[in-house]
């Protein structure tokens, strides 16, 4: 599976839009994004993913560049239960593993 | 919505005991795995199990872990030896065969081992 880089925190005001970049520039053809998050030591919930259309769904959007070797995830909304870190993980095929790597710690505000 | 339940929600244990822990996946899913999270480290992958046999599995899942399913709705993970480092939470999660969301994997609440 391809390796990504996300940056290890972030900041956004509540009510605003976040917007988490993950880069993946050796991703292959075969593989999806995909963006769990995790909040606070609570098991990883699925939130999204994509091959490259961007993708919309009650929870977020992701928006993965035309080369596919970025994408970002954007909660529109974001609120204080948001707070969580997110994890963007590329992998090919349903029903295989997924690599966490360390993720971006979004942290909500007032 | 339908969960992924696992008990207990914390174990603890000596080290060198055997361990079994439990989850109930959700009932239509047939692809089940195991991760861990040792305290302050990544979600690691331990296992993936499908159709009542080991799809895959890290370097982790040595001969002291194995995995079985043992009627209709668990799920174990079972530790022979318990060391000092098997402290960490265990997390399953299962997935659907068919159906609208296939690449979904969903999480339990994880169980807390701790080995002293």
């Amino acid at each position: 599976d391809a390796k990504t880089t996300q940056p290890p925190s972030m900041d956004c005001a509540e009510g605003r839009a976040a917007n988490l970049p993950c880069n993946h520039s050796t991703i292959s053809g075969n593989e999806y994004v995909y963006w769990y998050r995790q909040i606070h030591s609570q098991g990883p919930q699925y939130i999204i993913h994509g091959l490259k259309n961007n993708e919309t769904n009650e929870m977020a959007s992701l928006i993965i560049t035309e080369d596919r070797k970025s994408s970002t995830l954007i909660l529109p909304h974001a609120t204080l239960r948001d707070t969580a870190v997110y994890y963007c993980i590329v992998k090919a095929g349903t029903a295989s593993k997924l690599t966490f790597g360390t993720g971006t710690r979004l942290q909500v505000t007032l | 919505e339908p969960e992924v339940t696992q008990t207990p929600s914390h174990q603890v244990t000596q080290m060198g005991q055997e361990v079994i822990l439990r989850c109930v996946p959700i009932s239509n899913h047939l692809y089940f795995y195991w991760y861990r999270q040792i305290l302050g480290q990544k979600v690691e992958f331990l296992v993936s199990f499908y159709n009542n046999e080991i799809s895959e599995k890290s370097e982790i899942f040595d001969d002291q872990f194995s995995v079985e399913r043992p009627d209709g709705s668990n799920f174990t993970l079972k530790i022979r030896s318990t060391k000092l480092e098997d402290s960490a939470m265990y997390f399953c999660a299962s997935s659907e065969l068919v159906g609208t969301r296939v690449d979904e994997q969903f999480f339990g609440p994880g169980t807390r081992l701790t080995v002293l």
